[in-house]
């Protein structure tokens, strides 16, 4: 199994909701990443866990709250997010960290966010 | 700031034509350089990591080379088909200070004509 799995595929949420993206893998990597795309942009590394610790936070609002219960899924709790906040949130992982190593990322589909 | 810049934005071809685009990168603390190909409403898709000055990789029709001491990667795609239209990625780690981060360029959109 080399899939790593995104739902759901489509979100639409006010600012004042709370939810939650879930990613989940089964091919025992132990780091773990969310990006954040908007149209026309590269993806932009939001958070990157590795042996479920949060090894990187790239000063990501705290209105966007990661969370990595086990080694298989990866969780990223939404709260009072801006319009400005839609884009496509991205799951990744690799058997080990990238940097400093030559690990390739595995991604999932995607999570297409609208807030209103 | 570390600007990953890949050139064309966007390519065009017809079925059978060869193509090749370009990343460009700092040479500076060079670690890795990748290369995603993400076809629409799937997931972006591993196809090279390279980590040395000189490499060139192959994978069927597509290949990749790199130049860390200037700064680029060319990748190359043999007789276009149809099923090559995907948004082509590169992404660059470097070496300390910046574990973990794999920076993404904007990407080189191409669509091969039947």
């Amino acid at each position: 199994d080399t899939e790593v799995t995104q739902t759901p595929k489509h979100l639409v949420m006010g600012m004042t909701n709370k939810k939650s993206l879930k990613c989940e893998q089964h091919m025992g990597h132990r780091a773990m990443y969310w990006y954040k795309q908007k149209a026309k942009k590269p993806p932009e590394l939001m958070f990157v866990y590795s042996y479920e610790k949060l090894s990187i936070n790239e000063s990501v609002p705290s209105r966007f709250s990661p969370e990595c219960p086990n080694s298989s899924l990866l969780n990223l709790h939404l709260h009072a997010l801006q319009p400005e906040d839609s884009a496509l949130y991205l799951c990744a992982s690799s058997r080990l960290q990238t940097g400093g190593t030559n690990e390739k990322l595995f991604f999932g589909s995607g999570t297409q966010l609208s807030v209103l | 700031i570390l600007n990953v810049e890949q050139s064309p934005q966007s390519l065009h071809v017809q079925e059978g034509d060869s193509t090749n685009f370009t990343c460009s990168f700092p040479s500076s603390n060079f670690y890795a350089l990748h290369w995603y190909r993400w076809e629409t409403a799937k997931s972006p898709e591993a196809l090279f990591v390279m980590t040395l000055n000189g490499d060139e990789k192959k994978k069927g029709r597509i290949s990749a080379t790199l130049n860390t001491k200037e700064g680029y990667s060319y990748l190359y795609i043999k007789g276009s088909q149809p099923e090559d239209s995907a948004t082509y990625l590169c992404a660059l780690t470097k070496g300390s200070g910046n574990t973990g981060k794999l920076i993404f360029g904007q990407g080189t959109t191409l669509q091969v004509k039947p």
